[in-house]
């Protein structure tokens, strides 16, 4: 069945650092691609999308670029700030009639002054 | 505008109760999905209902159950309480089912506890 792999553990940065989050996927159908963030506490909050093949979703100064040939949804940022630190969940939707959402099992950041 | 909205916040139970939890999507949104977080993983997909039917069951057992009402609003029921549905549950919310560019909205869940 469908899936996606994020295989990070915890990861502690300093503020300013350059983050790269892997997220790859298992899809039979044409997906959607999504990071969802999760801070402390909170219910989940949608960072950046995209829905085809090359597409860049860009927010917050995250962007993630959707890599139909190497089935990746890499999530990046130049610069964290303390306030990114939160649990980051890469997700996808299948392409059919449905909008399940399909989740990773998400990796800790933690940024430090 | 008011967010997706899940009552109550936390949840304390014992093995074998009963508990319903509650959610209130996004005004203009019909569709309602719930999802089930434990400690340490991503969410796991349970239901998801449209215009009060059922569009999406997932591999979880017949104690639970929901419905969605006719003002969108909707109900997790889980009967039977086990200790391994201490978690997270989760409400989101879209305009549409049937489409994955639709974006879901989350609520900030409902901490269920069983002991």
């Amino acid at each position: 069945g469908d899936s996606v792999t994020q295989m990070e553990g915890p990861v502690t940065l300093s503020e300013e650092a350059f983050l790269t989050k892997n997220c790859t996927y298992t899809a039979t159908e044409y997906p959607s691609l999504f990071w969802y963030v999760q801070y402390p506490g909170e219910g989940l909050q949608l960072l950046l999308k995209a829905t085809k093949a090359d597409d860049k979703g860009s927010n917050k100064g995250f962007e993630a670029t959707y890599r139909k040939e190497t089935t990746s949804f890499h999530l990046e940022k130049g610069s964290v700030q303390v306030s990114d630190s939160a649990v980051y969940f890469c997700a996808l939707i299948s392409g059919g009639a449905t909008n399940k959402l399909i989740f990773g099992t998400g990796t800790l950041l933690a940024v430090q002054p | 505008d008011a967010g997706v909205t899940q009552s109550p916040t936390h949840l304390i139970k014992t093995r074998g109760q009963q508990v319903t939890l509650r959610c209130s999507p996004i005004s203009g949104h019909k569709s309602v999905s719930w999802y089930q977080q434990v400690l340490g993983q991503g969410p796991q997909f349970i239901f998801q209902y449209y215009e009060k039917e059922e569009r999406g069951r997932g591999n979880f057992p017949d104690r639970f159950s929901a419905r969605q009402f006719p003002n969108y609003s909707s109900e997790l029921n889980v009967n039977a309480l086990l200790l391994g549905d201490s978690a997270l549950y989760l409400c989101a919310s879209s305009f549409r089912w049937d489409t994955n560019t639709d974006t879901q909205y989350f609520g900030p869940g409902t901490r269920l506890t069983v002991l």
